[in-house]
């Protein structure tokens, strides 16, 4: 079958580093997306990962390696807007993307 | 770039109505749309893949008849909740991808509430 999986939830606070995992199973394999989604939107795309390694985009980066099925998503200096929920949504042969619950990360001041 | 709207935002309606939500990519051309329902607290729920001028595939569970889905064009695709009933209170989230590497735009979604 295929399933992902993150922790539920996680704190952290203002002006630290947080890494979020995220372990997958899928039927074949076209990448991995990180989305963010505050309460009561719609998510949006941080980042894509289909070659192993680490990808860098500002304050967040992203890893992937594909033979342990596991991924990172890195975030660094943390402000309070980053207070939402992180969706890892692996791509499966089909290129669908499965979808978990998220890690609903708090920033504390 | 890669902008994607969504109308209405928010819809109340009576039971037994029918609802329409539209999607829009507006900078890009969508080769594929998809629409998604999510509940509170819960993870998106694919309902239905749409590609341009063909049929929606439909996952399993999903009625077709009910949630009726028109792709007319590269940049507009139409979700109906036709008899809507109070269990069909959700957030309607549509998204867009354009091609390769097929990531997905999400729209600002809907809320729709059947009272």
């Amino acid at each position: 079958g295929q399933n992902i999986d993150q922790p539920t939830e996680m704190t952290a606070t203002e002006g630290a580093i947080v890494q979020i995992n995220c372990t997958y199973q899928t039927s074949g394999f076209n990448g991995l997306f990180w989305y963010q989604q505050h309460a009561g939107e719609a998510p949006t795309f941080l980042s894509y990962n289909v070659l192993d390694g680490l990808e860098e985009k500002g304050r967040f980066s992203s890893f992937l390696s594909r033979s342990k099925g596991y991924s990172y998503l890195l975030l660094k200096e943390l402000q309070m807007k980053d207070s939402a929920s992180y969706l890892c949504a692996p791509m499966d042969s089909n290129y669908q993307l499965i979808w978990g619950a998220g890690t609903k990360l708090i920033i504390k001041p | 770039g890669a902008v994607v709207s969504q109308h209405p935002s928010r819809v109340i309606c009576k039971s037994g109505t029918s609802v329409k939500i539209e999607c829009r990519s507006l900078d890009f051309q969508a080769t594929t749309m998809f629409w998604y329902r999510q509940f509170p607290k819960q993870s998106l729920m694919l309902m239905a893949t749409s590609n341009e001028g063909s049929k929606a595939t439909y996952e399993q569970g999903v009625e077709k008849d009910k949630f009726l889905i028109n792709h007319a064009s590269l940049t507009l695709s139409t979700l109906t909740v036709t008899s809507a009933h109070p269990e069909d209170s959700s957030f309607y989230i549509c998204s867009a991808s354009p091609g390769e590497p097929y990531e997905q735009y999400f729209g600002p979604g809907t809320r729709l509430t059947v009272t």
